[in-house]
């Protein structure tokens, strides 16, 4: 149980498109989802806090404008990276939230590669 | 704030060899902590979780860690290396709460000889 799916796994685009990374947790409903962000070699940094039905919160430092994400359900959030820029390549990974346990737990999912030319 | 220090960078062991990653952790109330292994172009699994109880805590892959408050460390072990454990390693904390964020470490890239 509690698996959490990315997709599309990568995805290379050109300079100012804009792409669409989907985060679904397959067998639980989860309220929350998180974002994060993880450069070569480096750390995970938390782009936004997602909760179901309701706007994201981002962290300092983060573009909400650039970096839109939708929870519209209890299984899907998105994030989309509009007028995308070399400098937006990363690993992008997502978590969703699990409640009704001692503690809410955050199950992770694979992680997309996104490539900007 | 909280925070996480993973000091050792890159560490490498002979396959068989004891493994021990250090993480310390700065946090202002009880600690939720975690170990997390991430291989090349892949997410995080799990290893282990430290909520409350026995400060000794058992993990997959055959991995333990222990907690301990007076130093604020939450190391990770395992008795006996194998080549398959070549991976990053991170160390996360986070607390209590319905969207308690977790903050995660730099990271301990782990090398097996063989």
């Amino acid at each position: 149980g509690a698996v959490v799916s990315q997709h599309p796994s990568w995805v290379i685009c050109k300079s100012g498109t804009s792409v669409k990374i989907e985060c679904r947790s397959l067998d639980f409903q989860a309220t929350t989802m998180f974002w994060y962000r993880q450069f070569p070699k480096q750390s995970l940094m938390l782009m936004a806090t997602s909760n179901e039905g309701s706007k994201a919160t981002y962290e300092q430092g983060v573009e909400k404008d650039k970096f839109l994400i939708n929870h519209a359900s209890l299984t899907l959030s998105t994030l989309t990276v509009t007028s995308a820029h070399p400098e937006d390549s990363s690993f992008y990974i997502c978590s969703a939230l699990t409640s009704g346990r001692s503690y809410n737990e955050q199950f992770f999912g694979p992680g997309t590669r996104l490539t900007v030319l | 704030a909280q925070s996480v220090t993973q000091p050792d960078i890159h560490i490498t062991v002979s396959e068989g060899a004891s493994l021990e990653l250090r993480c310390n952790y700065s946090y202002g109330a009880t600690p939720y902590l975690f170990w997390y292994v991430q291989s090349p172009g892949q997410g995080l699994q799990l290893l282990l979780k430290y909520f409350s109880g026995d400060t000794l805590v058992q993990g997959i892959k055959g991995f333990e860690a222990e907690f301990k408050r007076s130093q604020s460390s939450f190391n990770l072990r395992k008795p006996s290396v194998h080549w398959s454990d070549a991976a990053e390693y991170f160390c996360a904390v986070g607390g209590a709460g319905t969207a308690s964020k977790l903050t995660f470490g730099t990271g301990t890239r782990l090398q097996v000889t063989l």
